[in-house]
């Protein structure tokens, strides 16, 4: 399965940006680029996704490196409800499967 | 509607016991999912049915039964679980299997074996 390497937990200011990097090493040219979080108490939400060039939404941003070994998730302006789990995923052309990596948690401080 | 709702929310059943989970979505999705997720764990993928077939079984024990009667309802049946199968269980849909594809999740069954 396509594995994802992420920081276990990262801190941030409310009010700030905040950049959570993702490395995926070994993705395919066709593999998908997928961010979810999960805030507590609460299933897995979908943030954004990507393949090759740069995504916004009104969540966030997604840079993928020209190479697509790695990624970064942008959070613009961190507020206290962005606090959450969040996962990059790699999922495989070949797979259905949407398999989680161990996920960054996210602390933003008032 | 771009819910997923799951019941119980909340599930304590004793090793003997047969149970369900069931999970219901109305956004027309023809893919869904269930997912084990563990205390500060990811989610583990369980299952997949795509178009009320089972497409995917993550090898999982056959204590654990899926059934997709139909396009909006996803069960999980349940039957002689152990302790260690106590976890929160996350049901998932989308509009297909695609890769491109986004899934939306319900806020799980916290699921207790004793």
């Amino acid at each position: 399965d396509a594995k994802t390497t992420q920081p276990n937990s990262m801190e941030s200011n409310e009010e700030e940006p905040v950049h959570l990097p993702c490395n995926h090493s070994t993705i395919s040219g066709t593999d998908y680029i997928h961010w979810y979080r999960q805030l507590p108490s609460q299933g897995p939400e979908y943030v954004i996704h990507g393949l090759t060039s740069n995504v916004n939404n009104r969540m966030a941003s997604l840079a993928i490196a020209e190479d697509r070994k790695s990624s970064t998730l942008i959070l613009h302006r961190a507020t206290l409800r962005d606090a959450a789990v969040y996962y990059c995923i790699w999922r495989m052309d070949s797979s259905y499967k949407l398999i989680f990596g161990s996920g960054t948690r996210l602390l933003v401080r008032p | 509607d771009t819910e997923v709702t799951q019941t119980p929310k909340h599930l304590v059943m004793g090793m003997t016991n047969k149970k369900s989970l069931k999970c219901e979505q109305h956004m027309g999705h023809r893919a869904m999912y269930w997912y084990k997720q563990k205390a500060k764990k990811p989610p583990e993928l369980m299952f997949v049915y795509s178009y009320e077939k089972l497409s995917i079984n993550e090898s999982v024990p056959s204590r654990f039964s899926p059934e997709c009667p139909n396009s909006s309802l996803l069960n999980l049946h349940l039957h002689a679980l152990q302790p260690e199968d106590s976890a929160l269980y996350l049901c998932a849909s989308s509009r297909a299997r695609g890769q491109n594809e986004k899934l939306f999740f319900g806020s799980g069954t916290q699921l207790s074996v004793l």
